[in-house]
């Protein structure tokens, strides 16, 4: 069965310290992992999509990594603006393009 | 970058009345979107996925006649919650995967439906 699993459920970090979140994903013939941040009452904006092993990607103070089982999103000196829930989701190899999610990691970032 | 819309944003109904919610894709054709589901403090579940011409696919356990998905265009799908009763109350949220834009699903905003 495809599974996405995300940990810690939530994490609390002070402004400045650097952590990972991560995303553990049984899939087989993945076509894509994709990393979104969600802010309360709003939908998902993307930020990443990982395609192979060892790819990686960075958009300001997030890095995203992609090894065959898993997936890590590091924070680097994180700021009280990147509190918001964060979810991964993999394309599967089938199915009308559809995306399974996982139940998300809530940061929450104090000044 | 690919924006979706979503309207209303957030609307109130009273128990066993139909509610229509407006996906759009502004700025590319999608062929294929999706309706998700969102309770407080959990992650999207995929409700169905809506193709341009013909019928919603849906996920086990959700009820086509209580969720009524029509794709009439490339850039429109709409989502009708008939005879909406309290347990219906919920995020919704949409998605689509253009054939314009590469790489991922874009989202919109959501809409908070409340069935009094």
């Amino acid at each position: 069965e495809d599974q996405v699993t995300q940990s810690p459920e939530a994490l609390r970090l002070q402004e400045g310290e650097s952590s990972s979140l991560n995303c553990s994903y049984t899939v087989s013939g993945l076509r894509g992992l994709f990393w979104y941040r969600q802010d309360p009452g709003k939908g998902p904006e993307f930020l990443f999509t990982l395609y192979s092993a060892g790819e990686e990607k960075e958009k300001e103070r997030l890095k995203a990594t992609l090894t065959k089982k898993e997936s890590f999103l590091h924070i680097t000196a994180p700021k009280p603006e990147d509190s918001a829930t964060y979810l991964c989701a993999v394309h599967l190899p089938r199915g009308f393009q559809k995306l399974v999610f996982g139940t998300g990691t809530r940061l929450l970032v104090s000044p | 970058g690919a924006v979706v819309s979503q309207h209303p944003s957030r609307v109130i109904c009273k128990s066993g009345t139909s509610v229509k919610i407006e996906c759009r894709s502004l700025d590319f054709q999608a062929t294929t979107m999706f309706w998700y589901r969102q309770f407080p403090k959990q992650s999207l579940m995929l409700m169905a996925t809506s193709n341009e011409g013909s019928k919603a696919t849906y996920e086990q356990g959700v009820e086509k006649d209580k969720f009524l998905i029509n794709h009439a265009s490339l850039t429109l799908s709409t989502l009708t919650v008939t005879s909406a009763h309290p347990e219906d109350s919920s995020f919704y949220i949409c998605s689509a995967w253009g054939t314009s834009v590469t790489d991922t699903q874009y989202f919109g905003p959501g809409t908070r439906l409340t069935v009094l």
